[in-house]
């Protein structure tokens, strides 16, 4: 049983589509995230939410848009893709409430993006 | 800006003997640091952490050890076996956010 599960695990798509990337928890947490690995191997935090509710919205274009329909589910939406946004994109939870981040995260697999 | 430094990209250690691997940190304001461990085609899996009111973490074969002043903190990997073989993120975090490092790449040789 995957705690942390994110589909699908490669996408490779054209310039300019709308893509999303599934992401679910079973784990039975609070919060959940959206990291970015890009080609620096850089994890970078893109979003995180708190029972449904967004917390963290770091500097990324409005082509990204979360959504999370309930706390176990947080789902990633990117509009008008582009060259730059090829990177895997991992999901992760963690237990904390808001406003304090030394809990454990548990990602998932992770999902490589290829946009062509 | 990078605010957690892995400098070593890739690190080569004989199976049996010692691992360690480094991290350095700008904000004074981080006063919880963690290891990740990641796997190829897997997602980063928590391996230690520390408080910063703490300078040494230890958790069966794995250390690590803060030092504040410089700092920096490091994972000591003792003794190193095939399976450590993989790529170990620094992680640091300072209120609402985990900020990671590169990655270091361990090879641990036969």
């Amino acid at each position: 049983d995957t705690a942390v599960s994110q589909t699908p695990k490669y996408l490779v798509t054209q310039m300019g589509n709308d893509k999303s990337i599934k992401c679910e928890q079973n784990l039975g947490h609070d919060t959940m995230y959206w990291y970015k690995q890009d080609s620096k191997k850089f994890l970078k935090i893109m979003f995180s939410y708190n029972n449904k509710e967004l917390i963290i919205n770091e500097t990324v274009p409005n082509r990204f848009s979360p959504k999370s329909p309930d706390k176990a589910h947080l789902n990633l939406h990117i509009n008008s893709l582009e060259l730059g946004d090829s990177a895997v994109y991992f999901c992760a939870s963690s237990h904390i409430g808001q406003g304090r981040t030394n809990e454990k995260l548990f990602f998932g697999s992770g999902t490589q993006l290829s946009v062509l | 800006d990078q605010q957690v430094k892995q400098n070593s990209p890739s690190l080569s250690v004989q199976e049996g003997r010692i691992s360690i691997l480094n991290c350095d940190y700008t904000n004074s304001m981080f006063d919880y640091f963690l290891w990740y461990k990641k796997y190829p085609a897997e997602g980063p899996t928590f391996l230690i952490s520390i408080s910063s009111i703490k300078d040494k973490n230890e958790d069966g074969r794995f250390t690590v050890f803060l030092n504040k002043s410089a700092k920096h903190l490091s994972l000591h990997i003792v003794p190193s076996q095939p399976g450590d073989s993989a790529v170990y993120f620094c992680a640091a975090s300072a209120g609402d956010k985990i900020i990671f490092g590169k990655g270091t790449r361990l090879h641990i040789l036969p």
